[in-house]
């Protein structure tokens, strides 16, 4: 079963423009976290933000999480052909020893 | 260099032929899980473990065996694969016992083709 969906599916921009990814989830989450994937290769941790935070920032990136809507989104500002890659978020529950993880966005940065 | 380590990379089966992924760790971590990874559905768990000897099942695992006899090891085991577990798979580890609740260190991934 799919916790989170992210939105949208896939997104392209032009190089130094923000990128911004959403994430929706449907129960009570202990914590979320952001996952970055290159093509086909193994997924990275970006960032990680508890239920009782409302926003982090790591480098260029900053995550939101506002638990009323459920939601969560990652921006990342002034990007670069680099980020180009897809990215998932995923969400622990208190409930269950399980991350689960969302469909993902893909992002393409054009140079 | 801390890493989760998983072989193969890559592997072309048939149907009905067992093998087994291996996944190993140098992080000393206690929780440990197989992901399998598949267009538009995202990850899926197939199984976790959070400790040595104990293991259980995640969303789908159907058609999959896992042990964790070590805790750097964590084998993926199918005994007779069919070609709809033609997927991307990954391995995890995590810190803690509880997987939810840190962050998850993955593998480069192991792309099974089952014909």
């Amino acid at each position: 079963s799919q916790q989170g969906e992210e939105d949208p599916q896939a997104l392209s921009i032009q190089e130094g423009e923000n990128a911004t990814m959403n994430c929706s989830y449907k129960t009570s989450i202990n914590n979320l976290q952001w996952y970055r994937q290159n093509s086909g290769r193994g997924l990275v941790h970006l960032i990680l933000i508890r239920s009782n935070e409302r926003e982090k920032h790591s480098g260029r990136l900053r995550v939101t999480l506002d638990t009323s809507k459920k939601s969560s989104s990652l921006l990342i500002t002034a990007s670069r052909a680099a980020d180009t890659a897809s990215y998932f978020c995923a969400t622990g529950s208190y409930n269950t020893d399980k991350l689960i993880f969302g469909t993902g966005t893909r992002l393409q940065v054009f140079p | 260099e801390a890493q989760v380590t998983q072989n193969p990379r890559y592997l072309i089966t048939v149907t009905g032929k067992k093998l087994t992924v291996t996944c190993s760790q140098n992080m000393n971590h206690e929780y440990m899980s197989w992901y399998r990874q598949d267009p538009g559905l995202g990850l899926r768990q197939i199984y976790y473990s959070m400790n040595v000897e104990v293991t259980d099942k995640g969303d789908v695992p159907e058609g999959y065996k896992v042990s964790r006899k070590e805790k750097r090891n964590f084998p993926l085991i199918l005994e007779s694969p069919s070609p709809n577990q033609t997927s991307l798979y990954f391995c995890a580890s995590s810190l803690s016992t509880s997987g939810a609740k840190n962050i998850q260190y993955f593998g480069a991934g192991t792309r099974l083709s089952v014909l």
